[in-house]
């Protein structure tokens, strides 16, 4: 399976400080995306890394990828309270994307 | 554009009843999803169609499950009997294109529907 996983499973900082997400996957990906969803809500997307690429950059977001470790990180940086969400790693294929069970993070003002 | 528009937000029903989840995608999109979300489980793909052609189906769990597109802009998803282990959120999403031609594979989430089988 292509499935993430994503570590930790619950993250609990504080505004301002940076939060860092990680992703596992098993075999080969063209690219891994991660998404966002705030509780009640559908997910939404936040970034892609391709399969090519080791790092990349949107806002305060920050993403690697290592695809000789398979794994992926999600650097979130000056946190908000308004980043607190469950977030997922997503590996594609080329038609579907399969999700972890996602990282909770909680940032208390 | 209101984005992935899914109906109903939350429904309730009892073991046997049929249940019918709705979904428009987003104009222009030509490929939908279905997925479910539970605390064991994660998001599971059940099904994908592109052009309306259902793709992948091995995700849908069993034969009381069932999901159409009977247009480019409309799907629903069907069980029948419904079960307690059915209560879930389910979810669509819809996506542009075909990624092998534009090289990404970005969807785009409804807000889910809430089912609760009594």
């Amino acid at each position: 399976s292509q499935q993430g996983e994503e570590d930790p499973q619950a993250l609990s900082i504080q505004e301002g400080e940076n939060a860092t997400m990680n992703c596992s996957y098993k075999t080969s990906i063209n690219n891994l995306q991660w998404y966002r969803q705030n509780s009640g809500r559908g997910l939404v997307h936040l970034i892609l890394i391709r399969s090519n690429e080791r790092e990349k950059h949107s806002g305060r977001l920050r993403v690697t990828l290592d695809t000789s470790k398979k794994s992926s990180s999600l650097l979130i940086t000056a946190s908000r309270a308004a980043d607190t969400a469950s977030y997922f790693c997503a590996t594609s294929g080329y038609s579907t994307l399969t999700f972890g069970k996602g990282t909770m993070l909680l940032v208390s003002p | 554009d209101a984005g992935v528009i899914q109906s109903p937000r939350h429904e309730v029903t009892e073991m046997g009843q049929e249940v019918t989840l709705r979904c428009k995608l987003i104009s222009g999109h030509n490929s939908l999803f279905w997925y479910r979300q539970t605390m064991m489980r994660g998001l599971e793909l059940l099904i994908y169609f592109n052009n309306n052609v259902p793709i992948d189906d091995s995700g849908m769990p069993e034969d009381r499950f069932s999901a159409k597109m009977p247009n480019a802009s409309f799907s629903t998803l069907k069980i029948q009997p419904s079960e307690p282990r059915d209560s879930a959120v389910y979810f669509c999403a819809s996506r542009p294109g075909d990624p092998r031609v534009s090289g990404a594979n970005v969807l785009t989430f409804g807000a889910g529907s809430r089912l609760t089988v009594l």
